[in-house]
This record gives structure tokens, C-alpha cells and sequence, in this order.
């Protein structure tokens, strides 16, 4: 079964903090992306990732492969990072469509 | 970097019409499109695959005669949602795939809101 678990569902910060989103997938995959959603519901990608690291500005994201997890943090918050952050992964034997987790609605307090 | 527009954005109908939906890749070739429906307070779910030039591939339980997808060029799908109900408003949301760069290759459009009045 395909299942993908983000936690936390909702969370809340200081403009400044250091935030950690988290992300388990079940079985092998064979990419995970993060997604940023709006309010306005437009979704933007933020990483595709297979192995190792990404970095872009504030954003950080990482995959662990033989723990099945990834984590997406942001560095120095801020308000205007307040949006859902969805975890998606796609497997190559299901002609990699995207499965989603549930997001975690970030807000982030100035 | 790759754009999907998708059109409208927002859209009220009433009951028993038909909506039209478009999503095109503005700088690349989609050969699948992907369809998503998103209730609120939940993750997005996939309705439909469709290939340029091929009929879409709706995943269980989605009635492939109400949400009606067109994929006849490599730059514009579209979904129709025929004989609307209030149980289908919903936000719709497309994402393109450019399959000569993989997995590096989705790109998602803006998304419509749908309401069924």
C-alpha cells in the first residue's frame, strides 16, 4: 500500500524560528517532492528528491532512503512562508503519478 | 521555468450545466497530464491520467462520463465536469508532465475552484 505520512498536520511559529516538517513513505519510491500550497490553492513545487540533499535560499530538504524518510526545513521563518507544505512521491511501477500526504498548514506569527 | 496555465481560476455554475476547465503548458510539451481533485482539509486525489493523443485513465470511482478529459495536443488538456452538482464543487488542480525530463518534469497549474450552485 502506497502511503505517505507528514506530521505535524499544523504548526505555528515565531518569525525567525527554525522549522522541521517531516514525511514517511511506506515503500520504495522513486522520487519525493515537496509542494507549497496557498491560501489561493496554487500549488508550487519546492524540491524533487532521490537521494542526499537540496538546498534553495531558506528551504532545505532531505531524503533518507533506507529509512524512508524526508525532511523539509526552513531556515530563519517567515510570515509570508505560511502555506501548506504537502509531501508527494511518485513510484515508477504506478507510471509515476504523484501520492500526496496530507500537508502540514504552517503559519508563521511576526 | 515551466508554466502551466490553467483557466478559470474560480468559477460559480448552477446546477445540471456543464464547466470546462484548460490547463496548457506554456514553454514545454505535456505528454501526461495529471488531474487532481482536492476537498477541504484534505490531501489532493487523483481523478484521471490522460496521454497526449490517447483516452485518459480515471482511477476507481471517478466516472469517467461526468469528468470528461481532452488531451489532443501536447500543449493543452482539459476537463469538463458535465451535468454539475453541488457534491462537485470542489478545487480542481492539473499537473503536466514533460517526459523527456522524468521525474524533473511536473510542473502543476494554479488550480480552479469550482462551485455548483
Amino acid at each position: 500500500k502506497n502511503e505517505v505520512e507528514q506530521s505535524p498536520q499544523n504548526l505555528t511559529a515565531q518569525e525567525g524560528e527554525f522549522i522541521t516538517i517531516n514525511c514517511s513513505y511506506s515503500v520504495g519510491i522513486s522520487a519525493l517532492h515537496w509542494l507549497q500550497q496557498h491560501p489561493g490553492g496554487g500549488i508550487v513545487s519546492l524540491f524533487m528528491l532521490s537521494s542526499g540533499k537540496k538546498k534553495h535560499g531558506r528551504l532545505i530538504a532531505t531524503i533518507n532512503i533506507q529509512e524512508k524518510h524526508s525532511s523539509l526545513h526552513i531556515t530563519a521563518s517567515h510570515p509570508r512562508d505560511s502555506a501548506v507544505y504537502i509531501c508527494a512521491v511518485s513510484y515508477a511501477h504506478t507510471g509515476n503519478q504523484f501520492y500526496f500526504g496530507t500537508g502540514t498548514s504552517l503559519t508563521v506569527i511576526p | 521555468g515551466a508554466v502551466v496555465s490553467q483557466h478559470p481560476s474560480r468559477v460559480i455554475c448552477k446546477s445540471g450545466t456543464s464547466v470546462k476547465i484548460e490547463c496548457r503548458s506554456l514553454d514545454f510539451q505535456a505528454t501526461t497530464m495529471f488531474w487532481y481533485r482536492q476537498f477541504p482539509k484534505q490531501s489532493l486525489m487523483l481523478m484521471a491520467t490522460s496521454n497526449e493523443g490517447s483516452k485518459a485513465t480515471y482511477e476507481q470511482g471517478v466516472e469517467k462520463d461526468k469528468f470528461l478529459i481532452n488531451h489532443a495536443s501536447l500543449t493543452l488538456s482539459t476537463l469538463t465536469v458535465t451535468s454539475a452538482h453541488p457534491e462537485d464543487s470542489s478545487f480542481y488542480i492539473c499537473s503536466a508532465r514533460e517526459g523527456a525530463r522524468g521525474n524533473y518534469g511536473y510542473t502543476f497549474g494554479s488550480g480552479t475552484r469550482l462551485t455548483v450552485v
